[in-house]
């Protein structure tokens, strides 16, 4: 079947805008993260779903970020008042079972200018 | 919470010469310790993994060993060609229900 699907793939925005990020992981995976990766860097950690457990929000950078996910189904990642710093790629990966393969998504680029 | 560090940052080798990439974690617990290779501009791909119940494992030209008590793991390609080159990440994660935790990862440079 399909891969982890991310939209959109780019979104350029205004600072001071409100972003949406959205992720549909594969069908039956229980696990889903979001990851930053700033221009060269590595995978920050910001978020992690696993099945009907609270999330462990311990990476969100500030009160700004915030990420829903519906059931083991899509997932949003939202960003308020954006800022120049907040340009990166967005990843999202989903996992079977948690404690298994990753499988990311081909991440969203954005800008904020 | 877990902690993984990783080293060397950037790598080079020649052509046919072997690369080593090594990892520490901090979380005893951890049990999976995964590879990813991430070639520019492209998503992250996992290449190799290992759990805590074996030494080591070994795919074609890549391995991974793995050392419980010392709590480091790292991975090992032999007969490094063009295509290599690229960005390594390790990563750990503990019992079930834990996140993976990911290292600052390694720019390997395979020179032809």
């Amino acid at each position: 079947g399909a891969g982890v699907s991310q939209s959109p793939s780019n979104k350029v925005t205004e600072k001071g805008k409100d972003v949406e990020l959205r992720c549909d992981p594969i069908s039956g995976h229980t696990a889903l993260y979001w990851y930053r990766q700033r221009l060269g860097q590595g995978l920050e950690f910001l978020i992690y779903f696993q099945g009907n457990s609270a999330p462990d929000k311990s990476g969100l950078p500030s009160d700004r970020f915030s990420a829903e996910r519906t059931g083991e189904s899509v997932s949003t990642l939202t960003i308020q008042r954006t800022q120049q710093e907040d340009s990166a790629v967005y990843l999202c990966a989903s996992s079977p079972t948690g404690d298994e393969k990753l499988f990311f998504g081909s991440g969203t680029q954005l800008s904020v200018l | 919470g877990e902690n993984v560090e990783q080293h060397p940052s950037t790598l080079s080798v020649q052509e046919g010469d072997s690369a080593v990439i090594k990892c520490t974690y901090s979380d005893s617990a951890s049990n999976y310790f995964p590879w990813y290779k991430q070639e520019l501009g492209k998503r992250p791909q996992l290449i190799i993994d290992i759990r805590s119940n074996v030494g080591e494992k070994k795919d074609q030209r890549i391995a991974v060993t793995l050392n419980k008590t010392a709590k480091h793991f790292s991975l090992h390609i032999t007969e490094t060609q063009p295509e290599d080159s690229a960005v390594y990440f390790c990563a750990a994660e503990g019992f079930y229900g834990n996140k993976l935790v990911f290292g600052a990862g390694t720019i390997l440079r395979v020179k032809s």
